[in-house]
């Protein structure tokens, strides 16, 4: 049974904490990619990579960081949390390159409450 | 840039058929997909439609592409309760990397009357 797991389901952070989100998948994929899902704005990239060590910038990657060691690691990090950064945050992964069967897996999602 | 466009809610009979709808702008679109995702839950891919096919049905769900419109659908016959959910459109782009990116409507919250 294919799985991304998402580190935490709930977390609240104070505002100026440093923050991580870890997403660990284990079908052996390249692409990993960070979420956040807002009411009414959908799933926004944050930031995706498509192999070790490398990164590319989704359409709101301000205030984010990702790291990514190890092929099933992709770790998002909020450097000083702010509250619009409170959110329903989403890791997917799925095989490169994209084709019909390379769907995204998600994980359950993590929601961050940033007081 | 990228855009993928849904209406944010839907109400439906149950029994009657849903049809759920999606725009996007970017005709270089390869796949284009349908994920549902359930309350508490993250997103489950539906079902996809290559950007070269009109068509396709798969049991009660049937998706209609119109790529001179860019306009896609979802219909779900017989609509049931457990059908309740949110519904993502998304797309897939060529990416400006060696990797593509999947763009996501706003989803559509779909509820069902008794």
């Amino acid at each position: 049974d294919v799985k991304v797991t998402q580190s935490s389901r709930y977390l609240v952070k104070r505002t100026g904490e440093k923050v991580f989100l870890e997403c660990v998948q284990d079908m052996d994929h390249e692409n990993m990619f960070w979420y956040r899902q807002d009411p009414g704005l959908g799933l926004r990239l944050i930031y995706f990579s498509y192999d070790v060590k490398m990164k590319e910038k989704g359409d709101i990657p301000e205030g984010y960081s990702v790291s990514r060691e190890k092929k099933e690691r992709f770790s998002l990090i909020l450097e000083s949390a702010s509250t619009n950064q409170t959110s329903m945050y989403l890791c997917a992964s799925s095989f490169f390159p994209q084709g019909a069967n390379t769907e995204a897996f998600f994980g359950q999602g993590t929601r961050l409450t940033v007081v | 840039g990228e855009d993928v466009e849904q209406s944010l809610f839907l109400s439906v009979r149950e029994g009657d058929s849903s049809v759920i709808n999606c725009t996007y702008t970017d005709s270089s679109s390869t796949y284009l997909y349908w994920y549902k995702q359930e309350p508490g839950a993250g997103l489950q891919l539906l079902t996809y439609i290559f950007s070269n096919m009109d068509m396709k049905q798969d049991q009660r769900l049937t998706v209609l592409l119109n790529k001179k419109d860019k306009h896609l659908s979802l219909r779900i016959a017989d609509t049931q309760t457990g059908d309740s959910a949110i519904y993502f459109c998304a797309e897939i782009t060529p990416g400006y990397s060696s990797a593509s990116k999947i763009i996501f409507g706003s989803g559509t919250r779909l509820s069902i009357r008794p």
